[in-house]
C-alpha cells in the first residue's frame, strides 16, 4: 500500500474529447510525475511537477497538460483525445527532490479512447 | 538521454527454479538503476535500486541484482521462484544528478509454472 491513489480506475472516452485524471500523493510528497503505459510497453514519462511548477517534460504534445495543488493532489489533462492515447496512466510521488528518491506509484487509470 | 533494453519479453520458469531477468542500459551520464514489479491491475512496486557502493544489491521478496558498469548491465536474479512471483518486471534508470524522470525498459513477463 503506497498511499498514492488515482481516480477514476477506468474511463472510456471518444476521439476528440477531453479527459482529466486525478492523483492524490502521499502527504509531504512535493514531487509528482505522470507516466503513460501503453499495452505491452514500459511506462513513458509525460511530465513532472515540483511544488506546483512543471519541472520536466517528456516527448508528449502540449495537449497533455497538468496541475499540482498545495494539498498534494494533481491532475493530468488530455485534450483532443486520439486513439493512441488509450493506455494506463500512472502517477508517482516522491518525498525528496533527488533522482535517488523512490517514486511511489499509484494503481493507475485505464483510459480507453474509441 | 538514456535507454533501457530488456532482452526477454517473456521468461517461463518452473516453481523453485532460479531465474535471471536481463537488463542493459545506455547513458552518456552516470545513472541510478531500479527494478520494479507490476502485478496485474496494479501500479509499480520498487524491488531494489542501485545508487552507489556494492554492485550486488538485495531487494524485497528474495530478489537481488548486480550492477556491471563495463557491460552496462543490471540483471535481476532470484535463486528460487514462487508462483506468486508471476508478474511483469521493469528495469529503469535515471541520471544521478538533479530531479529526473525514470526511463523504463519494455518489461519482462515472468511466468512461474507449477
Amino acid at each position: 500500500e503506497t498511499g498514492v491513489t488515482q481516480s477514476p480506475t477506468h474511463l472510456i472516452k471518444t476521439r476528440g474529447q477531453q479527459v482529466t485524471l486525478r492523483c492524490s500523493s502521499q502527504s509531504g510528497h512535493n514531487t509528482v510525475s505522470w507516466y503513460q503505459q501503453a499495452l505491452g510497453q514500459g511506462p513513458q514519462f509525460i511530465f513532472q511537477y515540483y511544488r506546483e511548477e512543471e519541472n520536466g517534460r517528456g516527448n508528449f504534445p502540449p495537449r497533455f497538460s497538468g496541475l499540482q495543488f498545495p494539498n498534494y493532489s494533481s491532475e493530468l489533462n488530455v485534450n483532443a483525445l486520439e486513439l493512441d492515447d488509450s493506455a494506463l496512466y500512472l502517477c508517482a510521488s516522491t518525498l525528496g527532490g533527488g533522482s535517488m528518491d523512490e517514486q511511489f506509484f499509484g494503481p493507475g487509470t485505464r483510459l480507453t479512447v474509441l | 538521454a538514456q535507454s533501457v533494453t530488456q532482452l526477454d519479453s517473456q521468461v517461463p520458469v518452473f516453481e523453485e527454479a532460479p531465474v535471471e531477468l536481463r537488463c542493459n542500459y545506455s547513458s552518456s551520464v552516470s545513472v541510478y538503476l531500479f527494478w520494479y514489479v507490476q502485478y496485474p491491475n496494479q501500479g509499480l512496486q520498487l524491488l531494489l535500486k542501485y545508487l552507489s557502493g556494492s554492485t550486488l544489491v538485495k531487494g524485497i521478496n528474495g530478489f537481488e541484482a548486480e550492477f556491471n558498469k563495463s557491460q552496462t548491465s543490471f540483471h535481476l536474479r532470484k535463486p528460487s521462484v514462487h508462483i506468486s512471483d508471476t508478474a511483469e518486471y521493469f528495469c529503469a534508470v535515471t541520471p544521478d544528478t538533479g530531479r529526473r524522470a525514470l526511463t523504463f525498459g519494455s518489461g519482462t513477463r515472468l511466468q512461474v509454472q507449477p
